[in-house]
């Protein structure tokens, strides 16, 4: 069975240090991958997503950045985090093709001080 | 453009109650529809899924969906809910040729005893 892994669960950063979220999906071949940003209180919100190997499509204008250097691995990461990027990161994986579900991993808790 | 909008917030229900929550979907194409359960802390979870066909389809846990075109809608039930039903819960749509899923906002429900 497909599962799928994000470390670390919960991090807290500095203003202006670096971030590198990893996501690693595992009993499936060419996923589609995901990440979103769930703000306190607010719905998802798509960062970033993948179809391939160095396939990166943005979706928000911002200071992260998504990398995909393995076919079952996404990162997000970031050179210099600002207190808006606080919130709850969610990385997901789908089937490739039409009309699948997402599957998701249990998120990462980013506090920035 | 394209919206999913829960138009409940917040709901509160008593253990053993019927629940019902509500989804609505402003799309041109012909969708496909999720909705997900999310735990506090947690990463979201698949309850069911509609592409095709019959238009009440039944998940996880107890609940059913009803697809209905004429009034875009796509809410979720559970005939007696059960105090481990607390949480938020999510509806997703997608359409044909595209590989994203735009999320509602969520609806929290409570369950009292």
């Amino acid at each position: 069975s497909q599962t799928i892994h994000q470390w670390p669960a919960t991090l807290v950063q500095p203003v202006g240090s670096p971030l590198s979220l990893e996501c690693t999906v595992e009993g499936t071949s060419n996923p589609n991958l995901y990440w979103y940003r769930q703000a306190a209180g607010r719905g998802l919100q798509l960062l970033f997503y993948s179809v391939g190997i160095g396939q990166i499509s943005s979706e928000v204008p911002q200071n992260l950045s998504a990398s995909r250097p393995q076919d079952r691995q996404f990162i997000l990461s970031s050179k210099k985090l600002l207190l808006s990027d606080s919130g709850f990161y969610l990385c997901a994986w789908s089937v490739q093709s039409d009309n699948q579900p997402q599957h998701f991993g249990d998120g990462t808790r980013l506090s920035i001080l | 453009a394209q919206s999913v909008t829960q138009p409940d917030i917040h709901i509160t229900v008593s253990e053993g109650a019927s629940l019902e929550l509500r989804c609505n979907y402003s799309y041109g194409a012909t969708p496909y529809l999720f909705w997900y359960v999310q735990s506090p802390g947690q990463g979201l979870q698949l309850l069911l899924k509609y592409f095709s066909g019959d238009t009440l389809v039944q998940g996880i846990k107890g609940f059913e969906a009803e697809f209905k075109r004429s009034q875009s809608s796509f809410n979720l039930r559970k005939p007696s809910v059960h105090w481990s039903d607390a949480a938020e819960y999510f509806c997703a749509v997608g359409f044909y040729g595209d590989y994203k899923l735009s999320f509602g906002a969520g609806t929290t429900v409570t369950v009292r005893a």
